[in-house]
This record gives structure tokens, sequence and C-alpha cells, in this order.
């Protein structure tokens, strides 16, 4: 398996509250991807990194920000949590995109099971 | 926008009977396309990908998906299924140019012993 560690594992917290959630790879990847996962609605996509300071935003990145400062770790941050960001987050990393010249499939790490009160 | 759709979202099976599962998407351009498991309380790994060439792609664990561009679908297929596919499948579609992967919203297989 590749080396990706979600941190934490499992967290509950309250309405309004700042969380931050961590992703840490030791494959040296270039890019990193965060998705929240509902029953019904597969996975989306929150926000992506395709290297160090670069971000770019998926379908669902309202409420949410990430910052990437090292190659190794990309953070997702939801400034003031909601009920609705209740879900499972997953981190993914790829050696290069997923787009046509970019052939390479995403690989995830555990999960962090996000409970909003 | 790109959209995928994966029609069945329960699967109820014996074991030994055969498996398939229907994904289409929406992007008409040229595409990556990726099966994922997910087993319960586990990540999503990866069962096959196809980005070119022959469009019946073999995967692990006994699975194999086809690629029909004219019906725009990638359907998975297993033979004969075992109690330990018991898991959700995904189908993903990564678009060209692009970084980013569509899922479909999974369908959840249950294989009865």
């Amino acid at each position: 398996d590749a080396g990706i560690t979600q941190s934490p594992r499992h967290k509950v917290t309250e309405t309004g509250t700042p969380v931050t959630l961590r992703c840490h790879q030791t494959e040296n990847h270039r890019y990193m991807y965060w998705y929240r996962q509902d029953p019904g609605h597969g996975l989306r996509l929150i926000h992506y990194s395709y290297g160090v300071k670069d971000t770019d935003k998926g379908e669902v990145s309202d409420g949410y920000s990430v910052s990437r400062s090292k190659t190794e770790d990309f953070l997702l941050t939801l400034e003031s949590a909601t009920s609705s960001q209740t879900s499972v987050y997953f981190c993914a990393i790829s050696e290069s995109g997923s787009g046509l010249n970019s052939n390479q499939p995403q690989h995830f790490g555990d999960g962090t099971r996000l409970s909003i009160l | 926008a790109q959209s995928v759709s994966q029609h069945n979202h329960h699967v109820i099976l014996s074991e030994a009977a055969s498996l398939e599962l229907g994904c289409n998407y929406s992007y008409g351009g040229t595409v990556n396309l990726f099966w994922y498991v997910q087993y319960p309380g586990q990540h999503l790994q990866l069962l096959l990908k196809y980005f070119s060439g022959d469009p019946l792609v073999k995967g692990i664990k006994g699975f194999e998906a086809e690629f029909i561009k004219s019906k725009f679908s990638f359907n998975l297929r297993k033979p004969s299924v075992q109690w330990s596919d018991t898991a959700e499948y995904f189908c993903a579609v990564g678009k060209a140019a692009g970084n980013k992967l569509t899922f479909g919203g999974g369908t959840r297989v249950l294989v009865k012993p």
C-alpha cells in the first residue's frame, strides 16, 4: 500500500469550531487530493494540489480551505464546521495527474471520520 | 459538467454467481477510466484502469472491465464471485488535460455464502 497517513482517524466536534485534517505521504508524489465520501454520492473532490503551494478547487470546495507547504503534507481546514460537513474524508495521492496525458491512478489513505454536532 | 452513473446501487448475489456492474459517463472527449473497490471499513483500492489500447482490461482478483466508447460505458465483470468480494465498487473517470477524477455514486455488492 502507498505510504499515506491521515490524522486524526476519528474526530467529533461542535458546529462553529475550526477543524484541520492532515494527510502525510512518504511517496514523494506530486499530486494530492481531498475527497469527502457520503452515501449515494460516491467520492466528491474538495480540493487538490499539483505541487507545493499549488492548489485548485474541486466540485465541493465551499467551506473548505487547503494548504501545502511541503511535498509530503496536505492540510484540509474547515474554518467553521457545520453539520453538513459531517462525512468521511479521504486523502489520495498520485505520481502525476489523472488526466489523459498523466495516466497515473490515485492511491487512497484510510480516511478520517468527522462528526460535527 | 461531467458525470458518472452507476445504475445499480445495491446488488445481492450468491457465491459462484457472475457479476456485472454498469458504469456510464457523460463526457464526450477522451478519458481515463478506473474501477476502485472499498472493502468494509477500508480505503479505496484500485481494481483496474483503462488508458488506451485493448478495450478489455483485466485487473486484480479476477475482475475485468470492457470499455465501449460508443456507449460511453465501462462495465465491470467477474465470472464467479466469492464471499470476499462483498464490498462497494466505484467507477471513476479522468478526462483529458485534467487532473481530477469524477466518481460514480458506488454500488454495494453483497455476496451470500
